[in-house]
């Protein structure tokens, strides 16, 4: 069974500092990665997808997170956030049966 | 190009009522997944339909359907609403089913 672990439940960072948050996943064939961002009451965007190739994604609002198979492991990164960037992040994984797993999400909290 | 839209927004329901939820994919997108999103167990899969077959379910009772018309859109019903359906509902969208998502506003029920 497929299933996706995000370790830590709510983040604080400085308006301005370096970001990471972490994503385990288990998957019995090669995965599809994704990050999802959700502002509160909104719909899920992508922040970006891995497939494949190289393994490290660029994604949107300058967002990167690097895919490290013997780690099970795909974390999101950004090295200078903005206050916008407060939100839920998600952590999915997917494949060849049409649906997909997401993490129980991370908060972001930016201070300024 | 439009994204991924949702109709209604907001629902309020009295148990025991059926409800019937709508989304329009994206454009040339032929496969819709329904999502229910609460906040104790976090984005659960519904099902998945591509060219007007359901390809997969989720671990959902029977009063929870779907159905996705000849033009891609697609519908979601709940019968006999308890009151642990409050939830937001968010579908999906992507060209065929394991390529990216993409996700719409999603309704907001709310029983009574």
């Amino acid at each position: 069974a497929q299933s996706v672990t995000q370790p830590d439940i709510h983040i604080t960072v400085s308006e301005g500092a370096s970001l990471e948050l972490r994503c385990n996943y288990s998957y019995g064939a090669t995965p599809y990665l994704f990050w999802y961002v959700q502002s509160p009451g909104q719909g899920l965007q992508l922040l970006l997808k891995y497939f494949s190739g190289d393994t490290l994604v660029q994604g949107i609002k300058g967002f990167e997170a690097e895919f490290k198979r013997s780690q099970s492991s795909f974390n999101l990164r950004k090295p200078s956030v903005h206050w916008s960037d407060a939100a839920e992040y998600f952590c999915a994984v997917g494949g060849n049966d049409y649906k997909l797993s997401f993490g129980a999400g991370t908060t972001v909290t930016v201070r300024a | 190009k439009a994204g991924v839209t949702q109709t209604p927004r907001y629902l309020i329901k009295t148990r025991g009522q059926q409800v019937t939820l709508s989304c329009s994919p994206i454009s040339g997108h032929r496969s819709v997944s329904w999502y229910q999103q609460t906040p104790g167990q976090g984005l659960q899969f519904l099902f998945e339909y591509f060219s007007e077959t359901q390809r997969n379910k989720g671990n959902f009772p029977g009063r929870f359907s779907g159905r996705q018309f000849s033009n891609s859109r697609s519908e979601m019903n709940v019968s006999t609403l308890e009151l642990g359906d409050s939830a937001l509902y968010l579908c999906a969208s992507s060209l065929w089913g394991n390529t990216e998502a993409f996700f719409g506003q999603g309704t907001r029920l709310t029983v009574v």
